[in-house]
C-alpha cells in the first residue's frame, strides 16, 4: 500500500519570502501521479501543482514548484514570494495509474502541513 | 459558473438517524467521488461512480450508501450503522475516463452528532 508523509505539522513564513514544504511517499510503483492541495480556513481543497512521474521536469505553476525526486520518492512544494492568501493547510497526494477496484481514482493523502504567512 | 456545490454547510445528525448530504455538479464530470477528513488527518476515500448508476466502496464505506442516478448528481447517505459520523465530508469530480484524472472539489459540508 502508498503511504504519503509529511513530515512537517506546522511552518510559518514571512510575507514576500520562499518556504519549501516536504513530502515523502513510499510505492512500488514506476508511474504514478502526485499532487498538491491547498485547505485555507474556508476548507475548500484546492488544487495547486500536479506532477506526472514519469516526467523529469519538475511541474511549475506562478510562485509554486515542485522538486521531484523520483529515486528518493521525494517531492517538495516550494512557494516564492509568498502571500498572505498563501495561509492555509496543504496535503500532499499519490495516485496510482489505471488502477480498478477500490483504488480506481484514489487519491492518498499526507497528514498536511500548516502554513502561515505572516506580514 | 461552473463548480461543485455541497449542502448543506453544517448537518445535525441525532442518535439512530439517517442523514444526506448533496453533492452537485454542472462540470459534465463523469466520475465523483466522496471523502471523509477527520481533524489533523488526510483525506479517505468512502464511495466513488465512474458513471451513472455505478458506484464502488471505497477504504471506509462501512456505515455509508451513495446512489448515483444523475450524471450531475451523487448524494452521500451516513446511515445510523456509522457509529463516528462526526467529521468534514468533501465530494469531489473528474472528467473521467481515467482514474488519474485530477480531482476537482466542492465545499464540504460538516456532519455534528447532537
Amino acid at each position: 500500500a502508498q503511504t504519503v508523509t509529511q513530515s512537517q505539522p506546522e511552518m510559518s513564513v514571512q510575507e514576500a519570502e520562499t518556504v519549501t514544504l516536504s513530502c515523502t511517499y513510499d510505492t512500488s510503483e514506476n508511474n504514478y501521479y502526485l499532487f498538491w492541495y491547498k485547505q485555507p480556513p474556508s476548507r475548500q481543497m484546492i488544487l495547486v501543482i500536479r506532477q506526472e512521474a514519469y516526467k523529469q521536469q519538475n511541474a511549475t505553476e506562478n510562485r509554486f514548484s515542485v522538486n521531484f525526486q523520483k529515486a528518493a520518492k521525494s517531492f517538495s512544494l516550494k512557494i516564492s514570494d509568498s502571500q498572505l492568501g498563501d495561509t492555509a493547510m496543504y496535503f500532499c497526494a499519490f495516485m496510482k495509474p489505471n488502477a480498478g477496484g477500490t483504488s480506481y481514482g484514489k487519491l492518498t493523502f499526507g497528514q498536511g502541513t500548516i502554513l502561515t504567512v505572516h506580514p | 459558473d461552473g463548480g461543485i456545490t455541497q449542502s448543506p454547510k453544517y448537518l445535525f445528525r441525532k442518535e439512530g438517524q439517517n442523514v444526506t448530504l448533496s453533492c452537485e455538479q454542472n462540470l459534465n464530470h463523469d466520475a465523483m467521488y466522496w471523502y471523509r477528513q477527520d481533524p489533523g488527518q488526510g483525506l479517505r476515500l468512502i464511495y466513488y461512480s465512474q458513471i451513472v448508476n455505478d458506484f464502488q466502496k471505497g477504504d471506509i464505506a462501512e456505515g455509508y450508501s451513495v446512489s448515483r442516478e444523475k450524471k450531475e448528481s451523487f448524494p452521500l447517505t451516513v446511515t445510523s450503522a456509522q457509529k463516528n459520523p462526526t467529521a468534514f465530508y468533501l465530494c469531489a469530480s473528474s472528467i473521467g475516463g481515467l482514474p488519474q484524472e485530477t480531482q476537482y472539489f466542492g465545499p464540504g459540508t460538516r456532519l455534528l452528532v447532537l
